[in-house]
């Protein structure tokens, strides 16, 4: 069965502190493909990265990167120099893939970024 | 631009009244999801059409119903909505295929059950 497992439910920071947010997932497929989204209190579910399980390689964009290993079942989420807009709650999702491409979201971790 | 749109974004409804909830889409995406998301859950996966495949959840109530009919709409029916049923609705749409897409959400839709 597939699932993603995000620990921390809640994170405070103060603003400019670096911050990362941590993903674990299981999955017995050899293909499959990660994602994060940022939610922030508007609502909206807002794509940040897909990264495919055979590409491991990290990426960095702007003030946000993320760590893939598959080694360790892991794709963590990294915002350096955080600011206030950046509070939101961040989900990670699972899929396999194919025509319908099914997510499987994590329970999300809240981010608050205090001034 | 192209987008998800959702209408309206604030519903209120009574207690068994019969609800549609409306998302649209400019980006002639092949699929259109239909999520319900709780407070402080996941987003909960009801069903979704590939064109005009529907492909429903097991779990989800009878209670929830959708219509495709066209690529660029779909709407969420709620026959008889229950104080359970109050929550944030999200539409997403993404290409389909191969491999996979990324999944493009919409604004949501906060519905209320008086």
């Amino acid at each position: 069965a597939q699932k993603v497992t995000q620990a921390q439910t809640e994170i405070s920071v103060v603003e400019k502190e670096d911050v990362t947010l941590d993903c674990v997932y299981e999955t017995r497929d050899t293909t499959y493909y990660l994602f994060w989204y940022k939610q922030p209190p508007s609502g909206e579910l807002v794509f940040l990265i897909r990264r495919n399980s055979f590409d491991e390689q990290n990426e960095i964009s702007g003030r946000y990167s993320w760590n893939f290993q598959k080694s360790t079942s892991s794709f963590n989420f990294t915002i350096t120099a955080s600011q206030v807009v950046d509070s939101a709650v961040y989900f990670c999702a699972l899929s396999s893939g194919g025509a319908t491409n099914k997510l499987i979201f994590g329970t999300g971790t809240l981010l608050a970024v205090q001034p | 631009d192209a987008m998800v749109i959702q209408n309206p974004r604030y519903q209120v409804t009574q207690f068994g009244k019969p609800v549609t909830l409306s998302c649209s889409q400019t980006l002639n995406h092949n699929v259109m999801y239909w999520y319900q998301q709780k407070s402080s859950q996941a987003p909960k996966l009801l069903f979704h059409y590939y064109d005009k495949d529907f492909n429903n959840e097991a779990d989800t109530p009878d209670n929830f119903q959708s219509r495709r009919p066209n690529t660029s709409f779909c709407f969420l029916d709620i026959r008889s909505p229950g104080l359970g049923d109050a929550a944030m609705y999200l539409c997403a749409t993404s290409r389909g295929g191969q491999g996979t897409d990324t999944q493009y959400f919409g604004p949501g839709t906060r519905l209320t059950v008086l």
